[in-house]
């Protein structure tokens, strides 16, 4: 299974402030992804990080609001762009490899509180 | 459209019971991976189980044990002889990775509090 390390474990922010978020993994994996978890609430999607192009958001999230970049395969990066107080969640850096079809690894999550 | 329903939210029990959290699913592929996450309070999500739609038999591994139905579109996860370590919030998630890897859609999560 892939290991996946992501930075700043936890934050917390100034409101107008902006943040990125790191996540690296030790081995190649052929999808990234990025999730959201609201205080108490379930996983939701936000974008698939694609290597050297523009990330492929779901409804509900835009880049502007969530830059996301992915240079390589082992690495990308979420930002988390003028932040409010509604932005405080859980943010999950996850990664699938064509070895394990399906199945995904999670990075330990970062928790931003936007004050 | 995929949908995971976890129509528990939150579950107690006294250390020492049995405890069954229930998942059902909704999709229209025939091929299809089912899993189980748990996420301690420290928040890390831990995987558990895959499963994938052509495997139909049931598994257990030690203390836990997973019953899939097809027939029933539920992927029931059973603990048994709870332990307060097993307090976490625990997570069905659905895959359907006919075009390749693709990411899953969770269920809103069952809380589950194992008292002492």
């Amino acid at each position: 299974s892939a290991v996946i390390s992501q930075k700043p474990s936890r934050d917390i922010c100034q409101r107008g402030t902006s943040l990125t978020i790191q996540c690296q993994v030790d081995s190649q994996v052929t999808m990234m992804f990025w999730y959201r978890q609201q205080p108490g609430q379930s996983l939701t999607l936000i974008a698939t990080a694609n290597q050297g192009s523009e990330a492929t958001y779901e409804s509900g999230f835009v880049i502007d609001k969530f830059p996301i970049s992915r240079p390589n395969l082992t690495f990308s990066t979420l930002t988390v762009s003028n932040m409010s107080p509604e932005d405080s969640s859980i943010y999950l850096c996850s990664g699938a490899s064509g070895r394990s079809a399906g199945e995904l690894f999670f990075g330990e999550g970062s928790r931003l509180t936007v004050l | 459209a995929q949908k995971v329903t976890q129509a528990q939210t939150e579950i107690s029990v006294v250390e020492k019971e049995d405890v069954t959290l229930d998942c059902v699913y909704e999709t229209r592929d025939t091929t299809y991976y089912l899993f189980w996450y748990k996420q301690p309070p420290s928040g890390e999500l831990v995987f558990l189980i895959r499963r994938n739609s052509f495997d139909e038999q049931n598994e257990i591994s030690g203390r836990y044990s997973w019953n899939f139905q097809k027939s029933t579109s539920s992927f029931n996860f059973t603990i048994t002889a709870s332990q307060v370590v097993d307090s976490a919030v625990y997570f069905c998630a659905l895959s359907e990775p006919s075009s390749g890897n693709t990411p899953l859609v969770f269920g809103k999560g069952t809380r589950l509090s194992v008292i002492a």
